[in-house]
């Protein structure tokens, strides 16, 4: 079946440094592959979409690479803040028709001062 | 500001309870989900619908039924609640191959 491992379930780093985060997939090819950021209490936010045929997507200090080779996909925040601080999640689609998106169980940021 | 509003954020029901989640979208999307999330699980996909009266089956549907009557609204129901039904329920929608836009969540708790 269909698996989304993302490797770590918590991150702690320091302010100011690099969080990578990191995205597994197996059984399946993906037209994309989202991410998102989910605050306690609260529904998850869509971050970025990067599809097949992107290798990089980029969006102010967030970074999305996407390896289809490797079935991997790395979500970078540079110059980390404490405010981003939450669990982010990926995701993607797993049938043809693109409907049917699936999650990872996440990985929760904390950025310490 | 386009929505995604869920009826209930926090319902407390009792075991064999027949419980509604009422899901409302405004932004006249095709798609709409329904998944679940605990702790170390993630979000699991329980049902989702492409068009009215149309629903597929995710990961989880066991216990559960859904129902599109209308483009903007889809109800997720436990026909018998059970306390391992216990969890956060999200509903979403997208148009397509789209981005996700998540409701608040409804937080069940079944005693």
């Amino acid at each position: 079946s269909q698996k989304i491992e993302q490797n770590s379930e918590a991150l702690n780093i320091q302010e100011g440094k690099t969080a990578t985060l990191t995205c597994n997939y197996t059984n399946y090819s993906p037209a994309y592959l989202q991410w998102y950021r989910q605050d306690p209490g609260r529904g998850p936010v869509f971050l970025l979409l990067i599809r097949e045929n992107e290798k990089e997507k980029r969006k102010e200090r967030l970074k999305v690479t996407f390896d289809t080779t490797l079935k991997q996909s790395l979500f970078h925040i540079t110059a980390s803040q404490p405010a981003d601080s939450a669990t982010y999640l990926c995701a993607l689609d797993i049938d043809s028709s693109a409907s049917k998106i699936i999650f990872g169980s996440g990985t929760r940021l904390s950025i310490r001062p | 500001d386009v929505k995604v509003t869920q009826s209930s954020r926090y319902l407390v029901k009792r075991t064999g309870e027949k419980v509604f989640l009422e899901c409302v979208q405004d932004m006249d999307h095709e798609n709409m989900f329904w998944y679940r999330q605990d702790p170390g699980l993630g979000l699991r996909l329980i049902y989702f619908s492409y068009d009215v009266k149309m629903k597929e089956k995710g990961d989880i549907p066991e216990g559960y039924s859904v129902s599109r009557e209308k483009k903007e609204r889809f109800s997720l129901i436990l026909e018998s609640a059970s306390t391992n039904q216990t969890s956060m329920y999200l509903c979403a929608s997208n148009s397509g191959a789209n981005v996700l836009t998540f409701g608040a969540g409804s937080r069940l708790t079944v005693l």
